[in-house]
């Protein structure tokens, strides 16, 4: 019940392409949802994140969806660049609590071609 | 803002050394501060969670007592691997946050190889 199943694990799209990521989750406790980006070599980097009174956010280029009902939540890359070339982790926590951990997804290797 | 630092970046040492990495928050106070694991191509495994002043909490199938954590200060946790072996070759990352409902921000983490 703690697990947070992402798929695709690997995905290649052209420049100006859409890619989508897609996540699940079983605990109706979580209450945030993240989406890291990661570099070969680095730490994660916050994109965005949601909570779950909205059914959608963006910033920028990335857009997550997200459906309470489904357990589902997804990013999307607008406009994709071969600089968003990374893994791309969703996650989700009990954001309120004292310990706040995250539970990450497997992770999703992202290809741009120019 | 949000930054966290982690240092070092890369350490390579022999068989039954033991390390310490440090995880700095520089523009904020973390009072509570993660610690992952990282395999190749694979994602992140939390090992524990330590808030300040506090006994650092460990996931099930860590070793306490070959993880060593620290976290004397609002902007310092260390990690010490002891007596490390070949198998503890891994990326370590450590994040932080400055409180409940507060979103993690990670370090650049640290390659540990061991020989």
């Amino acid at each position: 019940q703690q697990q947070v199943k992402q798929s695709p694990q690997s995905l290649i799209v052209q420049k100006g392409g859409i890619p989508i990521i897609n996540c699940a989750y079983e605990n109706t406790a979580f209450d945030y949802f993240p989406w890291y980006q990661q570099f070969p070599g680095k730490g994660p980097a916050l994109l965005i994140a949601i909570r779950p009174d909205v059914s959608e956010k963006k910033e920028g280029r990335f857009t997550i969806s997200f459906n309470k009902s489904a357990k589902q939540f997804s990013l999307h890359i607008m406009d994709s660049q071969p600089g968003d070339s990374a893994t791309y982790f969703c996650a989700a926590s009990r954001g309120s609590s004292n310990t706040g951990k995250l539970i990450f997804g497997q992770g999703t290797t992202l290809q741009v071609k120019p | 803002g949000a930054v966290v630092s982690q240092h070092p970046s890369r350490v390579i040492c022999k068989s039954g050394t033991s390390v310490k990495i440090e995880c700095r928050s520089l523009d904020f106070q973390a009072t509570t501060m993660f610690w992952y694991r990282q395999f190749p191509k694979k994602s992140l495994m939390l090992m524990a969670t330590s808030n300040e002043g506090s006994k650092a909490t460990y996931e099930q199938g860590v070793e306490k007592d070959k993880f060593l954590i620290n976290h004397a200060s609002l902007t310092l946790s260390t990690l010490t691997v002891t007596s490390a072996h070949p198998e503890d070759s891994s990326f370590y990352i450590c994040s932080a946050r400055d409180g409940p409902g507060q979103p993690q921000h990670f370090g650049d983490g640290t390659r540990l190889s061991i020989l």
